[in-house]
């Protein structure tokens, strides 16, 4: 089955720029969305199609793939991007979560 | 505005059998591919089912398949997700998630979840 590999954390001064990567064989040949979720939250969707933004997520929020890996790159973080974040792709039969990355913003 | 509020959860015994539903308002529900996403506590998502707008074709996980029944009725605007044969390990916040846009699993509303509790 296909699997999608992330960092279980990552820790960003404010106003720095965080980069979550999401690492799955071929993943160039799927399109990826990221979401993040807050404590108690449901996950709201970030990126979809590897690097376009919903309306209403800032435009600090960008997305590539390529390769295997793909990247979510937050600049400018801030306090209230602590959250967990989190790839999704579809491998053709299934729906593919990767195991999640807690930003912490210290 | 678009709702999808998740019921049914609950604490049952191993090898029980439980039903969830999830009622959308707000939008045109047989519109959508509709899907069933988990959460185990302290855990990442998995995804465990979709289902497309008449609910004809269905794909599931396969740690569920065999056991988990994913259906909708568009009349009532609800979705379902019959659970048998439930686990320990089937313990989790069960979302359901409405799909949009041309890549699979992107989902642009997702309800607050109900809680699945399997134990004896």
């Amino acid at each position: 089955s296909y699997e999608l590999t992330q960092a279980p954390s990552l820790s960003v001064s404010p106003g720095q720029t965080a980069s979550i990567t999401c690492s799955g064989n071929k993943l160039e040949d799927k399109y990826v969305c990221w979401y993040h979720q807050k404590p108690g939250q449901s996950p709201v969707l970030l990126i979809y199609e590897n690097n376009k933004r919903p309306s209403g997520i800032p435009e600090r929020f960008s997305g590539s793939n390529s390769g295997n890996t793909a990247t979510l790159t937050i600049r400018g973080t801030q306090a209230m991007d602590e959250a967990d974040y989190y790839c999704k792709a579809w491998d053709g039969n299934t729906v593919v979560f990767g195991g999640g990355t807690t930003l912490t913003v210290l | 505005e678009v709702q999808l509020v998740e019921s049914g959860g609950g604490l049952v015994q191993p090898g029980g059998s439980l039903r969830l539903s999830c009622a959308a308002s707000g939008f045109t529900f047989s519109n959508y591919w509709m899907h069933w996403v988990r959460q185990a506590p302290g855990k990442g998502l998995v995804w465990v089912s979709r289902v497309n707008r008449d609910g004809s074709i269905t794909h599931y996980a396969d740690s569920v398949k065999g056991r988990f029944t994913i259906s909708r009725d568009n009349a009532k605007n609800t979705l379902y997700l019959r659970m048998n044969s439930l686990g320990a390990e089937d313990t989790a916040l069960y979302y359901c998630a409405r799909e949009t846009g041309i890549a699979v699993g992107k989902y642009d509303y997702w309800g607050l979840g109900t809680l699945v509790t399997v134990s004896s």
